[in-house]
């Protein structure tokens, strides 16, 4: 069956650490990938996608996620987290002739002032 | 340009009863979905329809839940009857193609 894992589902950083979130699917054909994000009581809010070309895709604020087609991963960074940026994450997957999306599991991010 | 609504915003009921939840999705888009999540467990997808047809309806749990989508428009969600288990946060998403989802801000159903 289809799948996405987020390995981390809890993480707590300091402001101006480093932030790598993964995600890795189970698919073996072509896919669109997406992170979404949800701040405390918004709704859920496109970070950024990836469809096809530069396998390196940049986001909003500041993030950028890369695609590793051999390694079926598409993980989140940033170079430095504020404490803006608590919030929840997902990892979805779009594969093709669908659809819909399949989800990970979230990760929880809690950044520390 | 509005997003996605969704009412209502937290729905409590008991063990039988019947719930509706509605979505109304960005004007102008034919693509409607419905997602659940429930406490702890990824986001799922429950089905899509294009304008007023159901398109996939794979991941509808069981007949209990039943999602109309009358005129293309406004879509509504019903769950009779509830059991315990139906619990959890239902998302409603719009897109104009396949490509990107625009979620609204969700209904969070406890069945108690």
């Amino acid at each position: 069956a289809q799948s996405v894992s987020q390995h981390n589902h809890h993480v707590i950083l300091s402001e101006a650490a480093s932030l790598e979130l993964g995600c890795n699917y189970s698919y073996g054909g072509t896919v669109n990938l997406f992170w979404y994000v949800q701040y405390p009581g918004q709704h859920l809010q496109l970070l950024l996608k990836y469809f096809s070309g530069d396998p390196l895709v940049k986001g909003i604020k500041g993030f950028e996620a890369e695609f590793i087609k051999s390694k079926f991963s598409f993980n989140l960074r940033k170079p430095s987290v504020q404490w803006s940026d608590t919030a929840e994450y997902f990892c979805a997957v779009n594969p093709s002739g669908t659809y819909k999306y399949i989800f990970g599991t979230g990760t929880r991010l809690k950044v520390l002032a | 340009e509005a997003g996605v609504t969704q009412f209502p915003s937290h729905s409590v009921i008991e063990k039988g009863q019947t719930v509706t939840l509605r979505c109304d999705p960005i004007s102008g888009h034919d693509n409607l979905y419905w997602y659940r999540r429930v406490m702890g467990k990824e986001i799922k997808f429950l089905l899509h329809f294009v304008k007023e047809s159901k398109q996939d309806e794979s991941g509808m749990p069981n007949n209990r839940f039943l999602a109309e989508r009358t005129g293309g428009t406004y879509s509504t969600l019903k769950v009779q009857p509830a059991e315990l288990e139906d619990s959890g946060v239902y998302f409603c998403a719009s897109s104009q193609d396949r490509r990107v989802q625009y979620f609204g801000p969700g209904t969070r159903l406890t069945v108690t």
